[in-house]
């Protein structure tokens, strides 16, 4: 079985400042671990995703997401947020062969303050 | 290229109706999974289909049923509608179902409203 806790619901963080969207993962075994964005009214985007290989990853438009086995942890972040980031943001779970059954998180809601 | 598609975009249905939600894959992609998102959910996993056979099934009544057609396109059915089956439904698509890196690609879903 695998599962995904994404930490917050909402994070509100002004523009310019660092982001950090937390997520921990539950697996029986080594999972692959992705972030998708999710803009309002438009369709799910892959930002990044861990599959063994290095344990920072990094994706488009500036995020990163680090693995960290001993905490169960796969965090993104972003060093400086743009009013573009606003959206719902979701961590996502999968087994690591052989099944396509993506496992989402509940989402955490990214509001830029001007 | 174009990417996934869906149709049709909005669906307002009635109560126990029966309705149809069509997918067409990215073009090359053989593998096709369906997903329900509720809102203010995550998406949850419904189906997965490659070359024409299910290869993956969520926590869903009998009442959700896929099916994919020769071109790889992918319909979903779901019967005798409920209030709660209220949702965006994505479809995404994959080109290989046993590759540890594989990317699914969403299309912009279906909004299907029950009233």
């Amino acid at each position: 079985a695998q599962s995904v806790t994404q930490l917050d619901s909402h994070v509100s963080v002004s523009e310019g400042t660092p982001v950090l969207l937390r997520c921990n993962y539950s697996s029986s075994y080594s999972p692959s671990l992705f972030w998708y964005v999710q803009h309002p009214n438009k369709g799910l985007q892959l930002l990044l995703k861990y599959t063994s290989a290095a344990t920072l990853v990094k994706g488009i438009n500036g995020f990163e997401a680090e693995f960290k086995k001993s905490e169960t942890s796969f965090h993104l972040t972003k060093p400086s947020a743009h009013m573009s980031d606003a959206a719902e943001y979701f961590c996502v779970v999968s087994a690591p062969f052989g099944n396509e059954k993506l496992t989402f998180g509940t989402g955490t809601r990214l509001t830029i303050i001007p | 290229d174009a990417g996934v598609t869906q149709s049709p975009t909005h669906l307002i249905k009635t109560r126990g109706q029966h309705v149809t939600l069509r997918c067409s894959p990215i073009s090359g992609h053989k593998s096709v999974s369906w997903y329900q998102q509720v809102l203010g959910q995550g998406p949850q996993f419904i189906f997965q289909y490659y070359e024409k056979e299910e290869r993956g099934r969520g926590n869903f009544p009998d009442r959700f049923s896929a099916r994919q057609f020769p071109n790889y396109s992918s319909e979903l059915n779901v019967n005798a509608l409920l209030l709660g089956d209220s949702a965006l439904y994505l479809c995404a698509s994959s080109a290989l179902p046993r590759d540890s890196a594989y990317e699914q690609y969403f299309g912009p879903g279906t909004r299907l409203t029950v009233t």
